[in-house]
């Protein structure tokens, strides 16, 4: 299976700040990775796919890129409603694997 | 509206089965493929496996082999999703989450989830 390796497991932030997370895959996975963002008690929320394609209607402040197997997800000027957690997953092989999460959290 | 709309929470005990139910609503099912995605408590995602609406063929992870089985119902545009032989480590959160059609497979992610359905298993 791929393992998908995402840190930070949480971080401290503030409105107005930029946010990186970062996943790296344990072999090739080409451009398939997506990110998720999911609040408490809520289904996950797809924001990118293809590593850095914006889902239908995800505001542009959320970004990413890839170098190799090392792939990171940002925020830039982080807003109230962004503290949430964020998954990585990669759709590249089977079994699909994610990423431990990152719970983004108020300074 | 597009939405997939699942069954409600179920309590069993160690050693039963349980059957979720995933209903497409405001798009064609048999367009869009179906995963399904566990999460027990304080814990990560985990994939389940997935679903042609159309054939009905499958693929589920390696983990889940022999234990589970994923059917669907074209007529009312549900799948659904059996687990047997519950444990207490199967006590998570079930989604279901469309997948649009796409080449190569898979590319542009989970889209749309369904709002999940709790399992516990105790006994």
């Amino acid at each position: 299976d791929i393992q998908m390796t995402q840190s930070p497991s949480s971080l401290s932030a503030s409105v107005g700040d930029r946010v990186t997370i970062t996943c790296r895959a344990s072999q090739t996975i080409g451009n398939s990775i997506n990110w998720y963002q999911q609040k408490p008690g809520k289904a996950p929320k797809l924001l990118l796919y293809a590593t850095s394609t914006l889902q239908s209607g995800v505001p542009s402040r959320f970004s990413g890129s890839a170098s190799g197997t090392e792939f990171t997800f940002t925020i830039s000027n982080l807003q109230p409603e962004d503290f949430a957690t964020y998954h990585c997953q990669q759709s590249y092989g089977l079994p699909q694997t994610f990423g431990q999460g990152t719970k983004v959290e108020i300074k | 509206q597009m939405q997939v709309v699942q069954s409600g929470a179920e309590v069993k005990k160690p050693g039963a089965s349980v059957k979720v139910s995933c209903m497409a609503a405001g798009y064609n099912f048999t367009n869009y493929g179906l995963h399904w995605v566990r999460q027990a408590p304080g814990q990560g995602l985990e994939w389940m496996g997935w679903i042609n609406p159309i054939s009905g063929s499958t693929k589920y992870a390696q983990k889940f082999q022999g234990r589970v089985t994923m059917t669907r119902d074209t007529s009312i545009s549900t799948a659904y999703m059996e687990l047997n032989r519950l444990t207490s480590d199967d006590t998570a959160v079930y989604y279901c989450a469309r997948d649009p059609p796409s080449v190569p497979a898979f590319y542009y992610g989970m889209d749309v989830w369904g709002q999940g359905t709790t399992v516990t298993v105790s006994s």
